[in-house]
């Protein structure tokens, strides 16, 4: 695609229950980035896959919270019984190599708010 | 702590001056990277500068970066009221994700 696509656009669930969050990368781009933002605040990293390497979970903030990348391309990030404090906007990036062009491109994220 | 903190957390100004955005970090780099956020989109890469470079332009963004301070500034000339949005400073490591800032949210009145 033309950038990265993220869906849903916004996500209303009540505490307790799963949510899934997609990211289409721009085809190509082998390292996939997701972050967590809260109102008003800066990224906070979640994980990241990079190629056909094991992905860095070092950011993700419970067990609840897990992600994997089909292919290399499609990623899934999954929170399971969700909590209040879990309302963000989940962002998705990819980048062509993190190694050698670490520019990462942005999707528009997904609003998650847990009722 | 944050690698990347930006200076001053907020910023107002009038159409037409100067807005000046600052980042420190505390460890080496390989790059600094300035990124834009508009309200409930996604970032935008802006300008990327590299430990070995001073100063970049692009159009009227201006970029410092001085490692002896391990600091870098974003200036933005002649602002317009399209610029307003938040900025972000994010640091590369190498071999790592990028880490960001907290941002510097920009508003310029018309």
């Amino acid at each position: 695609g033309a950038g990265v696509s993220q869906s849903p656009s916004n996500k209303v669930t009540e505490k307790g229950k799963d949510v899934e969050l997609r990211c289409d990368p721009i085809s190509g781009h082998t390292a996939l980035y997701w972050y967590r933002q809260s109102l008003g605040q800066g990224l906070e990293f979640l994980i990241y896959f990079q190629g056909n390497s094991a992905p860095d979970k070092s950011g993700l903030p419970s067990d609840r919270f897990s992600a994997e990348r089909t292919g290399g391309s499609v990623s899934t990030l999954t929170i399971q019984r969700t909590q209040q404090e879990d309302s963000a906007v989940y962002l998705c990036a990819s980048s062509l190599d993190s190694a050698t062009s670490n520019i990462q491109y942005f999707g528009a994220g997904t609003r998650l708010s847990v009722l | 702590s944050q690698q990347g903190e930006e200076d001053p957390q907020a910023l107002s100004i009038q159409e037409g001056e100067n807005a000046t955005m600052n980042c420190s970090y505390k460890t080496s780099i390989n790059n600094l990277q300035w990124y834009r956020q508009n309200s409930g989109r996604g970032l935008v890469h802006l300008i990327l500068i590299r430990s070995n470079e001073r100063e970049k332009h692009s159009g009227r963004l201006r970029v410092t970066l001085d490692t002896s301070k391990k600091s870098s500034s974003l200036l933005i000339t002649a602002s317009r009221a399209a610029d307003t949005a938040s900025y972000f400073c994010a640091t590369d490591l190498g071999n790592t994700p990028l880490v960001f800032g907290k941002g510097t949210r920009l508003s310029v009145i018309a």
